[in-house]
Protein backbone atom coordinates (compact mmCIF):
# COMPACT_ATOMS: atom_id res chain seq x y z
CA UNK A 1 0.00 0.00 0.00
CA UNK A 2 2.51 2.50 -0.86
CA UNK A 3 3.99 3.37 2.67
CA UNK A 4 0.50 4.41 3.66
CA UNK A 5 -1.14 3.08 6.59
CA UNK A 6 -4.85 4.03 8.64
CA UNK A 7 -5.50 3.80 11.95
CA UNK A 8 -7.67 1.93 13.25
CA UNK A 9 -8.45 -0.25 11.04
CA UNK A 10 -11.86 -0.30 12.51
CA UNK A 11 -14.12 1.20 15.10
CA UNK A 12 -17.64 1.27 16.67
CA UNK A 13 -18.47 4.32 17.92
CA UNK A 14 -22.05 5.78 19.22
CA UNK A 15 -23.84 8.92 18.03
CA UNK A 16 -22.31 11.58 19.47
CA UNK A 17 -18.86 10.98 20.63
CA UNK A 18 -16.26 12.36 18.62
CA UNK A 19 -13.77 10.19 16.54
CA UNK A 20 -10.44 11.02 14.83
CA UNK A 21 -8.99 8.57 12.20
CA UNK A 22 -5.23 9.07 11.30
CA UNK A 23 -3.42 8.68 8.07
CA UNK A 24 0.51 8.05 8.45
CA UNK A 25 2.86 7.90 5.33
CA UNK A 26 6.26 7.21 4.71
CA UNK A 27 6.72 8.52 1.07
CA UNK A 28 6.84 11.89 1.65
CA UNK A 29 4.50 12.93 -0.55
CA UNK A 30 3.22 16.56 -0.83
CA UNK A 31 -0.62 16.12 -1.36
CA UNK A 32 -2.71 14.31 0.87
CA UNK A 33 -6.67 13.06 0.58
CA UNK A 34 -9.70 11.97 2.94
CA UNK A 35 -12.24 9.69 1.00
CA UNK A 36 -15.42 8.25 1.78
CA UNK A 37 -16.65 5.02 0.13
CA UNK A 38 -20.56 4.31 0.51
CA UNK A 39 -22.53 1.70 -1.61
CA UNK A 40 -24.07 3.43 -4.71
CA UNK A 41 -21.91 6.62 -4.33
CA UNK A 42 -18.70 5.24 -4.89
CA UNK A 43 -15.81 7.71 -3.70
CA UNK A 44 -16.20 10.55 -2.60
CA UNK A 45 -13.45 13.16 -1.49
CA UNK A 46 -13.71 14.91 2.33
CA UNK A 47 -11.20 17.15 2.88
CA UNK A 48 -7.75 17.16 1.06
CA UNK A 49 -4.29 18.77 1.77
CA UNK A 50 -1.33 20.61 -0.34
CA UNK A 51 1.00 20.66 1.94
CA UNK A 52 1.41 21.36 6.17
CA UNK A 53 -1.19 23.43 7.47
CA UNK A 54 -2.89 23.82 4.50
CA UNK A 55 -5.95 22.13 4.11
CA UNK A 56 -9.01 22.53 1.24
CA UNK A 57 -12.68 20.88 1.34
CA UNK A 58 -13.99 18.52 -0.25
CA UNK A 59 -17.06 17.00 -2.35
CA UNK A 60 -18.76 15.76 1.13
CA UNK A 61 -16.99 18.00 4.04
CA UNK A 62 -19.51 18.97 6.06
CA UNK A 63 -19.06 17.45 10.00
CA UNK A 64 -16.02 16.26 9.13
CA UNK A 65 -12.60 18.42 10.42
CA UNK A 66 -8.69 17.62 9.41
CA UNK A 67 -5.42 19.09 10.25
CA UNK A 68 -1.93 18.30 8.84
CA UNK A 69 1.05 19.58 11.51
CA UNK A 70 3.55 16.97 9.93
CA UNK A 71 4.32 16.10 6.16
CA UNK A 72 3.70 12.43 7.11
CA UNK A 73 0.16 12.68 9.48
CA UNK A 74 -3.44 13.60 8.23
CA UNK A 75 -5.90 13.62 10.81
CA UNK A 76 -9.71 13.30 10.17
CA UNK A 77 -11.93 14.09 12.85
CA UNK A 78 -15.63 13.77 13.14
CA UNK A 79 -16.25 16.05 16.09
CA UNK A 80 -20.01 14.62 17.03
CA UNK A 81 -20.62 11.41 14.70
CA UNK A 82 -23.93 10.97 13.40
CA UNK A 83 -25.12 7.12 11.69
CA UNK A 84 -24.74 8.93 8.37
CA UNK A 85 -20.92 8.85 8.94
CA UNK A 86 -20.98 5.12 9.10
CA UNK A 87 -18.75 4.69 5.95
CA UNK A 88 -15.23 2.59 4.73
CA UNK A 89 -12.97 6.04 4.80
CA UNK A 90 -9.69 5.98 2.86
CA UNK A 91 -7.03 8.36 2.84
CA UNK A 92 -4.51 8.39 -0.44
CA UNK A 93 -1.10 10.31 -1.47
CA UNK A 94 0.04 11.64 -4.35
CA UNK A 95 3.26 13.73 -5.33
CA UNK A 96 0.53 16.37 -7.34
CA UNK A 97 -2.82 16.87 -7.79
CA UNK A 98 -2.09 15.58 -10.88
CA UNK A 99 -0.21 12.53 -10.46
CA UNK A 100 -1.09 9.00 -9.29
CA UNK A 101 -2.69 8.42 -6.08
CA UNK A 102 -1.99 5.95 -3.63
CA UNK A 103 -4.44 4.72 -1.44
CA UNK A 104 -4.18 3.66 1.99
CA UNK A 105 -5.98 0.17 3.28
CA UNK A 106 -9.01 1.78 4.57
CA UNK A 107 -11.05 2.30 7.69
CA UNK A 108 -14.31 0.81 8.41
CA UNK A 109 -16.51 2.89 10.95
CA UNK A 110 -19.71 2.28 12.35
CA UNK A 111 -21.48 4.61 14.11
CA UNK A 112 -24.22 3.20 15.98
CA UNK B 1 -23.09 18.82 -13.58
CA UNK B 2 -19.87 16.74 -14.03
CA UNK B 3 -20.41 13.36 -13.78
CA UNK B 4 -18.76 9.80 -14.17
CA UNK B 5 -20.42 6.95 -15.27
CA UNK B 6 -19.64 3.42 -15.95
CA UNK B 7 -21.29 0.48 -17.47
CA UNK B 8 -21.93 -1.65 -17.42
CA UNK B 9 -22.64 -2.28 -13.63
CA UNK B 10 -21.59 -6.00 -13.41
CA UNK B 11 -19.87 -8.45 -15.12
CA UNK B 12 -19.30 -11.63 -15.48
CA UNK B 13 -17.42 -13.87 -17.73
CA UNK B 14 -14.62 -16.90 -17.99
CA UNK B 15 -10.98 -17.24 -17.39
CA UNK B 16 -9.29 -16.72 -20.18
CA UNK B 17 -11.43 -14.15 -21.84
CA UNK B 18 -11.36 -10.71 -22.88
CA UNK B 19 -13.57 -8.18 -21.72
CA UNK B 20 -14.23 -4.17 -21.91
CA UNK B 21 -15.32 -1.79 -19.26
CA UNK B 22 -16.62 1.60 -20.42
CA UNK B 23 -16.58 5.06 -18.54
CA UNK B 24 -18.79 7.92 -19.92
CA UNK B 25 -17.95 11.41 -18.67
CA UNK B 26 -19.28 14.88 -18.68
CA UNK B 27 -16.23 16.48 -16.57
CA UNK B 28 -15.01 19.34 -19.27
CA UNK B 29 -12.43 20.46 -19.27
CA UNK B 30 -10.57 17.70 -17.43
CA UNK B 31 -6.91 17.12 -17.08
CA UNK B 32 -6.92 13.60 -16.88
CA UNK B 33 -8.40 10.04 -16.81
CA UNK B 34 -7.50 7.41 -14.83
CA UNK B 35 -8.54 3.68 -14.39
CA UNK B 36 -8.23 1.84 -10.83
CA UNK B 37 -8.35 -1.44 -9.71
CA UNK B 38 -10.15 -2.23 -6.06
CA UNK B 39 -9.87 -5.53 -4.45
CA UNK B 40 -12.48 -6.35 -1.72
CA UNK B 41 -11.63 -5.03 1.07
CA UNK B 42 -8.51 -2.92 -0.18
CA UNK B 43 -7.94 0.39 -1.36
CA UNK B 44 -7.73 1.35 -5.09
CA UNK B 45 -4.77 0.66 -7.35
CA UNK B 46 -3.99 2.48 -10.16
CA UNK B 47 -4.01 0.85 -13.74
CA UNK B 48 -3.60 3.66 -16.23
CA UNK B 49 -3.90 7.47 -16.51
CA UNK B 50 -3.94 9.55 -19.56
CA UNK B 51 -4.03 13.50 -19.95
CA UNK B 52 -6.83 14.62 -22.69
CA UNK B 53 -4.29 14.37 -25.27
CA UNK B 54 -3.75 10.81 -25.29
CA UNK B 55 -5.61 8.22 -27.10
CA UNK B 56 -4.11 5.00 -25.36
CA UNK B 57 -2.21 3.30 -22.30
CA UNK B 58 -1.30 0.25 -21.42
CA UNK B 59 -0.33 -1.87 -18.35
CA UNK B 60 0.32 -5.62 -18.92
CA UNK B 61 -2.93 -7.20 -19.99
CA UNK B 62 -4.36 -3.50 -19.05
CA UNK B 63 -5.08 -1.29 -21.85
CA UNK B 64 -7.12 2.36 -21.85
CA UNK B 65 -8.58 3.71 -24.14
CA UNK B 66 -9.59 7.82 -24.25
CA UNK B 67 -11.36 9.79 -26.87
CA UNK B 68 -12.03 13.21 -25.76
CA UNK B 69 -14.24 14.18 -28.08
CA UNK B 70 -16.94 11.82 -27.51
CA UNK B 71 -16.08 11.78 -23.72
CA UNK B 72 -15.51 8.00 -23.70
CA UNK B 73 -13.26 5.69 -22.07
CA UNK B 74 -12.95 2.13 -21.88
CA UNK B 75 -10.41 -0.28 -20.64
CA UNK B 76 -9.74 -3.59 -21.97
CA UNK B 77 -8.41 -6.60 -19.87
CA UNK B 78 -7.26 -9.42 -22.13
CA UNK B 79 -6.83 -13.13 -21.05
CA UNK B 80 -8.81 -12.61 -18.03
CA UNK B 81 -7.70 -14.37 -14.51
CA UNK B 82 -9.15 -14.93 -11.62
CA UNK B 83 -7.09 -12.19 -9.89
CA UNK B 84 -8.72 -9.79 -12.27
CA UNK B 85 -12.26 -9.74 -10.13
CA UNK B 86 -12.66 -6.89 -8.71
CA UNK B 87 -14.37 -3.48 -9.12
CA UNK B 88 -12.90 -1.13 -11.89
CA UNK B 89 -13.23 2.77 -11.05
CA UNK B 90 -12.97 5.78 -13.67
CA UNK B 91 -12.03 8.71 -12.28
CA UNK B 92 -11.69 12.07 -13.55
CA UNK B 93 -9.72 15.13 -12.67
CA UNK B 94 -11.20 18.16 -13.79
CA UNK B 95 -8.57 20.89 -14.33
CA UNK B 96 -5.95 22.41 -11.71
CA UNK B 97 -7.28 22.73 -8.27
CA UNK B 98 -6.70 19.66 -5.89
CA UNK B 99 -10.60 18.97 -5.24
CA UNK B 100 -11.68 18.38 -8.90
CA UNK B 101 -11.86 14.24 -8.68
CA UNK B 102 -14.93 12.83 -9.98
CA UNK B 103 -15.38 9.29 -9.47
CA UNK B 104 -17.62 6.45 -11.04
CA UNK B 105 -19.15 4.03 -9.35
CA UNK B 106 -17.50 0.60 -10.60
CA UNK B 107 -18.16 -1.81 -12.26
CA UNK B 108 -17.95 -5.00 -10.37
CA UNK B 109 -15.97 -7.50 -12.61
CA UNK B 110 -16.30 -11.29 -11.35
CA UNK B 111 -14.10 -14.20 -13.33
CA UNK B 112 -15.08 -17.57 -13.10
CA UNK B 113 -13.04 -21.06 -14.32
Amino acid sequence: DAGITQSPRHKVTETGTPVTLRCHQTENHRYMYWYRQDPGHGLRLIHYSYGVKDTDKGEVSDGYSVSRSKTEDFLLTLESATSSQTSVYFCAISESNLETQYFGPGTRLLVL
Amino acid sequence: KNQVEQSPQSLIILEGKNCTLQCNYTVSPFSNLRWYKQDTGRGPVSLTIMTFSENTKSNGRYTATLDADTKQSSLHITASQLSDSASYICVVNGPNTGNQFYFGTGTSLTVIP
